[in-house]
């Protein structure tokens, strides 16, 4: 069974400018999830999708960052525009619906450097 | 905020001995999640505890949960260098399901 999909892994870019990650969940999962883990911490959730609907954005700033997952399948993660403090890992998640204790399971994430 | 606090953050440990990690919350948990990280990849999740008291087994991975359901321990024994790595602790949120970590302890065991 193919795991989640995240590109690019990598991605180094000036202040100010703009940049977009992709998520491609696992085939039947209706949830996922994008997370900013800054070097040192653990994951924080920025937002949730149940199918292409929005469940928990709490933790999202939305000033700069904005996502969407049309179709309720694949993801995109946008930050524009970007700050130094926005350098982190963005993991992308995705697990089943329904169980209060569902197993997630997480890409390999695309490691941001604002420069 | 209902924050999860790790310790210790870091351990360095020789091939072949114990240690053991907690997880420790002012709140109560209804579930508690471990996950073990690599470099460069996700969390992958090592096991789930729900009842207060519940141990459970994973090889040479032992779990518990605090009876009171507001702490967590991971205790490894024989440490081998492939248990490497970053170990988060996990609940789930309030409302919708989206995972809490705490800020996780950095594992090495050298050979």
């Amino acid at each position: 069974e193919a795991g989640v999909a995240q590109s690019p892994r990598y991605k180094i870019i000036e202040k100010r400018q703009s940049v977009a990650f992709w998520c491609n969940p696992i085939s039947g999962h209706a949830t996922l999830y994008w997370y900013q883990q800054i070097l040192g911490q653990g994951p924080k959730l920025l937002i949730q999708f149940q199918n292409n609907g929005v469940v928990d954005d709490s933790q999202l700033p939305k000033d700069r960052f904005s996502a969407e997952r049309l179709k309720g399948v694949d993801s995109t993660l946008k930050i524009q525009p970007a700050k130094l403090e926005d350098s982190a890992v963005y993991l992308c998640a995705s697990s089943l619906w329904g169980a209060r204790n569902t197993e997630a399971f997480f890409g390999q994430g695309t490691r941001l450097t604002v420069v | 905020t209902q924050l999860l606090e790790q310790s210790p953050q870091f351990l360095s440990i020789q091939e072949g001995e114990n240690l053991t990690v907690y997880c420790n919350s002012s709140s109560v948990f209804s579930s508690l999640q471990w996950y073990r990280q690599e470099p460069g990849e996700g969390p992958v999740l090592l096991v789930t505890v729900v009842t207060g008291g519940e141990v459970k087994k994973l090889k040479r991975l032992t779990f518990q949960f605090g009876d009171a359901r507001k702490d967590s321990s991971l205790h490894i024994t024989a440490a081998q260098p492939g248990d490497t790595g970053l170990y988060l602790c996990a609940r789930k949120g309030g409302g919708a399901d989206g995972l809490t970590f705490g800020k996780g302890t950095h594992l090495i065991i050298q050979p």
